[in-house]
C-alpha cells in the first residue's frame, strides 16, 4: 500500500534531549512538510523540503533541524533549544506541482 | 498578513440535517483551495478540493467567492460518521508557507 508512515506513534522524552521523529514515504511525491498541532490551534508549518539535499524554514523553524538525503525519507529533530515542544506533529507530503498534501499518522510528541 | 479565518463551532446539528461551514480568506492572490476532514487525535484528510465552478461529492458541495474571499461547504443529509472538525487551506503565494490552513469548524451530528 501506498502511503506516509510515522514513528513512533506516541513519544516521550525528558526535558534538554534531542529526539528524532521519522517519516517515511512511498508516494514518489517530491516534497515533503512538517508541521506542529497544538490543542486548538491550526497547523503551523516548521519546514518543508520540495527536492533530495534541499530544504526551507516554515513560519517556526526554532529549535528544529531536518535533513533530506533520500526523496522517501524527511526525519524531523527536536532539540533541546525547543521552548515547547510537546505537541502533535504531523509531516505530510505532495507530488512537484500539485498544492494538495496528504498526511502521515502523526507522532504525539510529550517532553517531561 | 495571511490569514485563514473559520468559526471554531461545535455546530451540533441533529442526523439528517443540512449544514453549511464558510471559511475567508486574506490574501486576493490565492488559487488553490482545499477543504480537509481532521477525526479527533488523527491527521488530517483531504476531502475535496474547491474550484471557482464549485464541486460536489455525493452530500458535500463546495464554492468559492473570489469576490469576498469566502469559501463554503455544505454537507446534505449529515450521517453521524460525518462528526469531525473541518480544515479550511489555502494557497499561500508569500511567505515561505505553501498552504495556510485554519483551525477548523467542529461539527457533531448528533442521533
Amino acid at each position: 500500500d501506498g502511503g506516509i508512515t510515522q514513528s513512533p506513534k506516541y513519544l516521550f522524552r525528558k526535558e534538554g534531549q534531542n529526539v528524532t521523529l521519522s517519516c517515511e514515504q512511498n508516494l514518489n511525491h517530491d516534497a515533503m512538510y512538517w508541521y506542529r498541532q497544538d490543542p486548538g490551534q491550526g497547523l503551523r508549518l516548521i519546514y518543508y523540503s520540495q527536492i533530495v539535499n534541499d530544504f526551507q524554514k516554515g513560519d517556526i523553524a526554532e529549535g528544529y533541524s531536518v535533513s533530506r538525503e533520500k526523496k522517501e525519507s524527511f526525519p524531523l529533530t527536536v532539540t533541546s533549544a525547543q521552548k515547547n515542544p510537546t505537541a502533535f506533529y504531523l509531516c505530510a507530503s505532495s507530488m512537484m506541482g500539485a498544492d494538495e498534501q496528504f498526511f502521515g499518522p502523526g507522532t504525539r510528541l510529550t517532553v517531561l | 498578513r495571511k490569514e485563514v479565518e473559520q468559526d471554531p463551532g461545535p455546530f451540533n446539528v441533529p442526523e439528517g440535517a443540512t449544514v453549511a461551514f464558510n471559511c475567508t480568506y486574506s490574501n486576493s492572490a490565492s488559487q488553490s483551495f482545499f477543504w480537509y476532514r481532521q477525526d479527533c487525535r488523527k491527521e488530517p484528510k483531504l476531502l475535496m478540493s474547491v474550484y471557482s465552478s464549485g464541486n460536489e461529492d455525493g452530500r458535500f458541495t463546495a464554492q468559492l467567492n473570489r469576490a469576498s474571499q469566502y469559501i463554503s461547504l455544505l454537507i446534505r443529509d449529515s450521517k453521524l460518521s460525518d462528526s469531525a472538525t473541518y480544515l479550511c487551506v489555502v494557497n499561500n503565494l508569500e511567505g515561505n508557507t505553501p498552504l495556510v490552513f485554519g483551525k477548523g469548524t467542529r461539527l457533531s451530528v448528533i442521533a
